[in-house]
């Protein structure tokens, strides 16, 4: 079963701006990743937080985790055109597979 | 360095035909996994491979079968196609060994059955 789950599904936003998007899984993980899909290509990895990782950054992107929750969210921070695209989130439970979420898409406006 | 490489990148099957789906990678990877990609579902597990000669079904299974000829290749065969076969199918990899590697994705195939 599908164990990434991420809300919002849509989101459009100013360039500048900040987007936050969310994913709630259901059973133990070993990490979470998070990947971006530009229209009609291939998913591309952004980063990947480990389940005793509270929180990661890479460039403009943050990351936290609360594996209590279940959850975890991603910040794009100071958002750009080239940043529209949809986001997934993955997780890895350790038995070699990779489970995805529903992906939001990001609109941001310029 | 090609990375994930799918042929084709489109093709259109008539509802009973059979095709094979190609993928090879070139990163020397343990494992290798069919998605397909389907509007509002994300990607959804059809087959994985944790290495060459072995192979595991994953979400939806049903109507595909997998072949990991060699360590490079993991070909998808739907032996008798049906329209709720349209999608996008994607082939990924990723080093096995170990615990935190991100998989690589090819560009897809775009596969509709009329």
């Amino acid at each position: 079963s599908q164990q990434g789950e991420e809300d919002p599904q849509a989101l459009s936003i100013q360039e500048g701006e900040n987007a936050t998007m969310n994913c709630s899984y259901k059973t133990s993980i070993n990490n979470l990743q998070w990947y971006r899909q530009n229209s009609g290509r291939g998913l591309v990895h952004l980063i990947l937080i480990r389940s005793n990782e509270r929180e990661k950054h890479s460039g403009r992107l943050r990351v936290t985790l609360d594996t209590s929750k279940k959850s975890s969210s991603l910040l794009i921070t100071a958002s750009r055109a080239a940043d529209t695209a949809s986001y997934f989130c993955a997780t890895d439970g350790g038995n070699n597979r990779l489970a995805f979420g529903k992906g939001n898409q990001v609109v941001v406006i310029p | 360095n090609a990375g994930v490489t799918q042929t084709p990148k489109f093709q259109v099957l008539k509802t009973g035909q059979s095709m094979t789906l190609q993928c090879a990678q070139d990163m020397n990877h343990n494992s290798m996994y069919w998605y397909r990609q389907d509007p509002g579902m994300g990607l959804r597990l059809i087959y994985y491979s944790a290495s060459e000669g072995t192979t595991d079904k994953g979400e939806v299974p049903n109507g595909y079968n997998v072949s990991r000829l060699n360590k490079r290749e993991f070909s998808l065969r739907l032996e008798s196609a049906a329209p709720s076969q349209t999608s996008v199918y994607f082939c990924a990899s990723r080093k096995q060994g170990t615990r935190y590697t991100e998989a690589f994705f090819g560009q897809g195939t775009r596969l509709t059955v009329v």
